[in-house]
């Protein structure tokens, strides 16, 4: 069962537009919901998280937005730029980061020049 | 900090053959992580430790992985014997237990590969 589903598997923007990735959840129990970015060869790093008690978190170009009663939450990179071709994974947990993440099956973005 | 450092980076090994991977996690993490991730089936929690005690392996695909953590400052991940559906890319994650809502740190991982 796949509690962290996550849309869509890859993604073409053009430089300066926006991005989109959204994810959907099914754990009610998780409290902790963190995007991660993955550049080939490395292993994935945090890039903003949130909880269920705010409704948007923004940092940067980066913006999240929690739909807690559809269990629904978004990452949004304003202005992409082709420095953020990656692979974004969305992610949830319990005990705000305790017991382990669930993660979505990710996102590959690529930003066109 | 020099981060999470795990070793090798990549393994080569023969079916049959034990593997054993290795992290060192960040000086004051007492949260340590082991994932695998593979193209089908993405990132997947294998087991987690806290202060170096095994809390959940409900994630360890079979009795052939096995994970220790003799001390704060390293941990193993073991596959005896290996077979060819193992290869993936592992990684090695830790935490600050003692810190709510902050994040776990990935190492680079190690890419096995079993013929």
């Amino acid at each position: 069962q796949q509690q962290v589903k996550q849309s869509p598997q890859s993604l073409i923007v053009q430089k300066g537009g926006i991005s989109i990735i959204n994810c959907a959840y099914e754990n009610t129990a998780f409290d902790y919901f963190p995007w991660y970015q993955q550049f080939p060869g490395k292993g994935p790093a945090l890039l903003i998280a949130i909880r269920p008690d705010v409704s948007e978190k923004k940092e940067g170009r980066f913006t999240i937005s929690f739909n807690k009663s559809a269990k629904q939450f978004s990452l949004h990179i304003m202005d992409s730029q082709p420095g953020d071709s990656a692979t974004y994974f969305c992610a949830a947990s319990k005990g705000g980061g305790a017991d382990g993440l669930t993660f979505g099956k990710g996102t590959h973005l690529i930003i066109q020049p | 900090d020099a981060g999470v450092i795990q070793s090798p980076r990549h393994e080569v090994t023969e079916m049959g053959q034990e593997v054993t991977l290795r992290c060192k996690p960040i000086s004051g993490h007492n949260s340590l992580f082991w994932y695998r991730q593979t193209m089908m089936r993405g990132l997947e929690l294998l087991i987690y430790f806290n202060n170096n005690v095994p809390i959940d392996d409900s994630g360890m695909p079979e009795d052939r992985f096995s994970a220790k953590m003799p001390n704060a400052s390293f941990s193993t991940l073991k596959i005896q014997p290996s077979e060819p559906r193992d290869s993936a890319v592992y990684f090695c994650a830790t935490r600050d237990r003692g810190r709510l809502n902050t994040e776990a740190f990935f190492g680079q991982g190690t890419r096995l590969t079993v013929v």
